[in-house]
């Protein structure tokens, strides 16, 4: 099993562009969510489904799209990219709570 | 307003003792807890969880203590190895609230494990 990937591992996009993480999981987990990592923050949810077809928001939402249109892949959108969503991303998945399966991530730069 | 506080940002302990994260919380709806460990350049992996119906659990060096009453929970590492030197996470989540996907965050905690 390869688990949780993300690709790509680094970007660096000009303010306006948009572009697409990708993450997929091979373990059949129902739930996976998107977070960030911000310096001195800690992990916010951005997005999660708890199944194809069902998203939701989580905490810091905007500026972000989701969709879920099989139980493998899990893509966040970012649809015009600014500079405050510089920032390390990651994709989790799980099939309970209470284990969240995280990705290696990606490290995402916006000038 | 943060609902998972991890108050100390960093802390070091030398080889063979023990360590001692912390982390309090304020949301009363919160009822499972978990602690992630996270390396440089890697996604957090998880690393420990306690229901709030208990007030202990151990896993091999890992215990994690809660204390319903004082929004407080801590983890020990008995004894702390330099490998264990990572930023260590605690998280939170209401099981029983329709919410049992989300998990909220502290800011986590550098633990330097010194040779």
């Amino acid at each position: 099993n390869a688990g949780v990937t993300q690709t790509p591992k680094f970007q660096v996009l000009k303010t306006g562009q948009s572009m697409t993480l990708q993450c997929a999981q091979d373990m059949n987990h129902e739930y996976m969510s998107w977070y960030r990592q911000d310096p001195g923050m800690g992990l916010r949810l951005i997005h999660y489904s708890v199944g194809a077809g069902i998203t939701d928001q989580g905490e810091v939402p905007n500026g972000y799209n989701v969709s879920r249109s099989t139980t493998e892949d899990f893509p966040l959108r970012l649809l015009s990219a600014a500079p405050s969503q510089t920032s390390v991303y990651f994709c989790a998945s799980s099939a309970s709570l209470h284990e969240q399966y995280f990705g290696p991530g990606t490290r995402l730069t916006v000038t | 307003d943060q609902q998972v506080k991890q108050n100390s940002p960093s802390l070091s302990v030398q080889e063979g003792r023990i360590s001692i994260l912390n982390c309090d919380y304020t949301n009363s709806m919160f009822d499972y807890f978990l602690w992630y460990k996270k390396y440089p350049a890697e996604g957090p992996t998880f690393l420990i969880s306690i229901s709030s119906i208990k007030d202990k659990n151990e896993d091999g060096r890992f215990t994690v203590f809660l204390n319903k009453s004082a929004k407080h929970l801590s983890l020990h590492i008995v004894p702390s190895q330099p490998g264990d030197s990572a930023v260590y996470f605690c998280a939170a989540s209401e099981m029983g609230g329709g919410s049992n996907y989300k998990l909220t965050f502290g800011k986590g905690t550098l633990l330097t494990v010194n040779p």
